[in-house]
């Protein structure tokens, strides 16, 4: 079964810190962009950031608002990935989603050629994160 | 980057089509086909309905439809049952991130 499971949240002071976790299971872990969204009580849904794997190199792109603060790593022997969240804020309160983005590779001749899809098809429970003194 | 815009409610009766729209800008939703739809029902994870405009993944109703025209999207929920009452939200690739609307909550009458 493909699974999701977040974990490491909690409460957390202003300026604080806090490791979030998402372990992966049932699928080819390294062969996805993954990538954290977050929902604030009563809000929508609000990207965060995605960590691209290793074939292009483990880069991160992040969302505006926590540029700077936030850090996305992932560790493909262990099948996960990781938010490191620093000077929090209250605004930053939320339901941390781990989500996996689409991919697909395609054989052919002899070789093989890799897709990534920017959506995303599976999603954790989330774990939740407050910020507040 | 600021939100893609949806309307806040729509609301409809059992076996009625509704239509969810999605609006952007050419830096997003009409400058890439990278639109994807997510159903949320209280308390629970999104769920992709929708990705690359008008796809359905395996599993999900043909009930469900996307379409674009410019720099707006839609979703059509065609039958509609109770089980569809949920929030929707739209999702669009732009320049290397990924931005959300602010969500439109379904009602089933």
């Amino acid at each position: 079964e493909v699974q999701l499971v977040e974990s490491g949240g909690g409460l957390v002071q202003p300026g604080g810190s806090l490791r979030l976790s998402c372990a992966a299971s049932g699928f080819t872990f390294s062969d996805h962009y993954m990538d954290w969204v977050r929902q604030a009580p009563g809000k929508g849904l609000e990207w965060v950031g995605r960590a691209r794997n290793k074939a292009n190199s483990y880069t991160t792109e992040y969302a505006a608002s926590v540029k700077g603060r936030f850090t996305i790593s992932r560790d493909d022997s262990k099948n996960s990935l990781y938010l490191q969240m620093n000077s929090l804020k209250t605004e930053d309160t939320a339901v941390y989603y781990c989500a996996r983005e689409g991919f697909a590779r395609y054989y052919y001749g002899s070789g093989s050629r890799n897709y990534y899809y920017y959506y995303m098809d599976v999603w954790g429970k989330g774990t939740t994160v407050t910020v507040s003194s | 980057q600021s939100a893609l815009t949806q309307p806040a409610s729509v609301s409809g009766s059992p076996g009625q089509s509704i239509t969810i729209s999605c609006t952007g800008t050419s830096s997003d939703v009409g400058g890439y086909n990278y639109v994807s739809w997510y159903q949320q029902h209280p308390g629970k994870a999104p769920k992709l309905m929708i990705y690359d405009v008008s796809n359905r993944p395996s599993g999900v109703s043909n009930r469900f439809s996307g379409s674009k025209s410019g720099n707006t999207a839609s979703l059509t929920i065609s039958g509609l049952q109770a089980e569809d009452e949920a929030d929707y939200y739209c999702s669009s690739y732009t320049s290397s991130n990924t931005i959300f609307g602010g969500g439109t909550k379904l009602t089933v009458l």
